[in-house]
């Protein structure tokens, strides 16, 4: 069965700062990677989507990448703001359309 | 479009009444997802539908829960009788459904919170 973490499970930094946030998953059988991001109240919005063939995706101040062998990907936010404050979930599709998320980080970024 | 629409945004009930919640998908996608969130078990699938069809219910809990989506455009998430343990942010969303799957993106909508009470 296909299990996904992140660490941290919370994070405070002040504006300004590059993080990294962090998600690993048990099993590398899978069709692709997606990082989302949940505000308070609201539903989930995809930040970015790596296909199992690809390292890597860049979307603004985001890049995440992704290494199947070792069942990691990190996404990396650079120069934080107030704004990047929310819930991250990673999520990697097992089947098709299926997807098994992780736990979330939860960032606050401090002006 | 307007996204992913879900009704009501909040639900208050009492343990052993009939729970019915709403989705109405983007217009245009073949995909529809329910999704339970809890703090102790994460964001879970409950069951989606390709095409109006149901494709994987695994995700179901118990026959309390049962979906249906008589159209394109419109799915329902019912419980009954509800128990507390029930209690949750319920989450449709909808993805167009290209082939292979390995790119589509899920579209959610802003959630049911549901109170059981």
């Amino acid at each position: 069965k296909q299990e996904v973490t992140q660490i941290p499970a919370a994070l405070s930094v002040p504006e300004g700062e590059n993080l990294v946030l962090n998600c690993s998953f048990t099993d590398s059988a899978i069709y692709n990677l997606q990082w989302f991001r949940q505000d308070p109240g609201k539903g989930l919005t995809s930040l970015l989507l790596i296909q199992s063939s690809q390292r890597e995706q860049t979307s603004g101040r985001l890049n995440a990448s992704l290494d199947k062998s070792s069942g990691r990907s990190t996404l990396y936010i650079a120069a934080s703001q107030p704004g990047d404050s929310a819930t991250y979930l990673c999520a990697v599709m097992t089947g098709f359309q299926k997807l098994v998320f992780g736990t979330g980080t939860r960032l606050l970024v401090s002006p | 479009d307007a996204g992913v629409i879900q009704s009501p945004r909040h639900e208050v009930t009492e343990m052993g009444q009939e729970v019915t919640l709403r989705c109405k998908p983007i217009s245009g996608h073949d995909y529809l997802f329910w999704y339970r969130q809890t703090m102790m078990r994460g964001l879970e699938l409950l069951i989606y539908f390709n095409n109006n069809v149901p494709i994987d219910d695994s995700g179901m809990p118990e026959d309390r829960f049962s979906a249906k989506m008589p159209n394109a455009s419109f799915s329902t998430l019912k419980i009954q009788p509800s128990e507390p343990r029930d209690s949750a942010v319920y989450f449709c969303a909808s993805s167009i459904g290209t082939s292979g799957g390995a790119t589509d993106t899920q579209y959610f909508g802003p959630g049911t919170r549901l109170t059981v009470l």
